[in-house]
């Protein structure tokens, strides 16, 4: 049962536009909502999160889109730069009541390839 | 600073064997968590730790063993390697939910 799902596997944009990465989920558990960029043979490093009682969270180039009704988020990188390129990874846990202990559960991961 | 360092960072295992992958984090954070990450797919947690002494079962703890003595080290533990356990494994420890930090990883090949 995949609770959190990205499905587009790999995103390819050019250089100065908009990329938009995309994950739904279906635990209406979870509240809270982060992204992760890992670069090949490296662990992931966090980039920007999201609690549920908002709807939007921006951090320089990185803005998290949250629609709790759809349960769908996504992140816009603007604009994208050939150094963005990664795979970028949706996580998401229950923060609320301080029991889930930050566990995280993820989505497959999107490829992000920005062209020069 | 080194954060979250993980050894070793590749092996090769024979089905059956058994191997302790080791985890050290200098940051004095008490959560702790172990995630492998299969081709194409995101990562599911094995075992985490709220703190030393403490350890729990994630979403995927068949085959696999935690110990937890101190708040630095958390190693991971296989019995008998399968196949099935080729993986990249992850070691990420935490002070709050969005700062959870991950090591380099540990490519896991078993033949």
């Amino acid at each position: 049962d995949q609770q959190v799902k990205q499905n587009s596997p790999s995103l390819s944009v050019q250089e100065g536009r908009i990329s938009i990465l995309n994950c739904d989920y279906t635990n209406s558990m979870f509240d809270y909502f982060l992204w992760y960029k890992k670069y090949p043979a490296e662990g992931p490093t966090f980039l920007i999160s999201i609690s549920s009682i908002k709807d939007k969270n921006e951090d320089g180039r990185f803005t998290v889109f949250l629609n709790k009704s759809a349960k769908h988020l996504s992140l816009h990188i603007v604009p994208s730069q050939p150094g963005d390129s990664a795979v970028y990874f949706c996580a998401a846990t229950t923060w609320a009541g301080g029991t889930s202990y930050g566990k995280l559960t993820f989505g497959q991961g999107t490829i992000l390839t920005v062209h020069p | 600073n080194a954060g979250v360092t993980q050894t070793p960072k590749f092996r090769i295992l024979k089905i059956g064997q058994s191997m302790t992958l080791q985890c050290t984090q200098d940051m004095n954070h008490n959560y702790m968590y172990w995630y492998r990450q299969d081709p194409g797919m995101g990562l599911k947690l094995i075992y985490y730790s709220v703190g030393a002494g403490i350890t729990d079962k994630g979403e995927v703890p068949n085959g696999y063993n935690v110990s937890r003595s101190t708040t630095e080290d958390f190693p991971l533990r296989l019995e008998l390697a399968a196949p099935s356990q080729t993986s990249v494994y992850f070691c990420a420890s935490r002070s709050s939910v969005e700062t959870q930090y991950f090591g380099p990883g540990t490519r896991l090949l078993v033949l």
